[in-house]
C-alpha cells in the first residue's frame, strides 16, 4: 500500500536551515507530482510547495518562497524540503503528500518543525 | 490567490442527524481543462488528513456512502447524511485548480 514516511524535523534556531524528507513506498514514485503542507500547532492546513513527477516544475505558497526548496530523488524514492532563514511561524507539522489527478489521495504521518531560541 | 470560507467554523450534531458544511471559493473552480479541482478532507484529533472527496462529489476509496459532495462554480457543500461516532473532527475543503492551492479554515464537527 501506499506509504509516506516523513523525517527530519525538531528544534531549530530562528534564522537556522533544516531539511526534511519524505520517504514513499508502494507505488511508482516517478509518476507522481507530490507536495509539502504543513499545519501549525492548533490551526488549520498550509499548502506549501508542490513538485511536479519529474522534478522539472515547483511552486510554493508566497509565504515560504526564496526560503523553502521543493526537490526530490526519484531514484531513491525521496521527496525533500530544504528550508532556511526559519522564522517562529514557521512552527509547524510538515506532512508530505501524494497528488493524483489533482487531489491529495495520501498522506504521511507529519514531521514536527519548532523554530524556537 | 483564491480564498476558501467555511461555515459553520464549529458544528455540534447529534449522532444518526444530518450535518451539512458550506465552502465558498472567492474565484470560481472550474479549471481550464473542465474539471472542478474541489475536495473534501476530515482530519480526525491527532492523525494527518484523509481524503473524502474529489472533484465535487467524487467520494474517494473506502468512503463511506454517508458522506456526499455537492455543488458548482463557488460554492459547494459537504453533507453527512447520519452522523457517527468516528465523524468528530475538523473538515477541511481545498482547491487545487490554481495555484497557489488553498484550503478553507476548517469546520470542527463536535457530538
Amino acid at each position: 500500500q501506499v506509504q509516506l514516511v516523513e523525517s527530519g524535523g525538531g528544534v531549530v534556531q530562528p534564522g537556522r536551515s533544516l531539511r526534511l524528507s519524505c520517504a514513499a513506498s508502494g507505488f511508482s514514485f516517478g509518476s507522481f507530482a507530490l507536495h509539502w503542507v504543513r499545519q501549525a500547532p492548533g490551526k488549520g492546513l498550509d499548502w506549501v510547495a508542490f513538485i511536479s513527477y519529474d522534478g522539472s516544475v515547483q511552486n510554493y505558497a508566497d509565504s515560504v518562497k526564496g526560503r523553502f526548496t521543493i526537490s526530490r530523488d526519484n531514484s531513491k524514492n525521496t521527496l525533500y524540503l530544504q528550508m532556511s532563514s526559519l522564522r517562529a511561524d514557521d512552527t509547524s507539522m510538515f506532512y508530505c503528500t501524494r497528488d493524483y489527478l489533482g487531489h491529495f489521495d495520501s498522506w504521511g504521518q507529519g514531521t514536527l518543525v519548532t523554530v524556537s531560541s | 490567490d483564491i480564498v476558501m470560507t467555511q461555515t459553520p467554523l464549529s458544528s455540534p450534531v447529534t449522532l444518526g442527524q444530518p450535518a451539512s458544511i458550506s465552502c465558498r471559493s472567492s474565484h470560481s473552480l472550474v479549471h481550464d481543462d473542465g474539471n472542478t479541482y474541489l475536495s473534501w478532507l476530515h482530519q480526525s484529533p491527532g492523525q494527518p488528513p484523509r481524503l473524502l472527496i474529489y472533484k465535487i462529489s467524487n467520494r474517494f476509496s473506502g468512503v463511506p456512502d454517508r458522506f456526499s459532495g455537492s455543488g458548482a462554480g463557488t460554492d459547494f457543500t459537504l453533507k453527512i447524511s447520519r452522523v457517527e461516532a468516528e465523524d468528530v473532527g475538523v473538515y477541511y475543503c481545498m482547491q487545487t485548480t490554481q495555484f497557489p492551492y488553498s484550503f478553507g479554515q476548517g469546520t470542527k464537527l463536535e457530538i
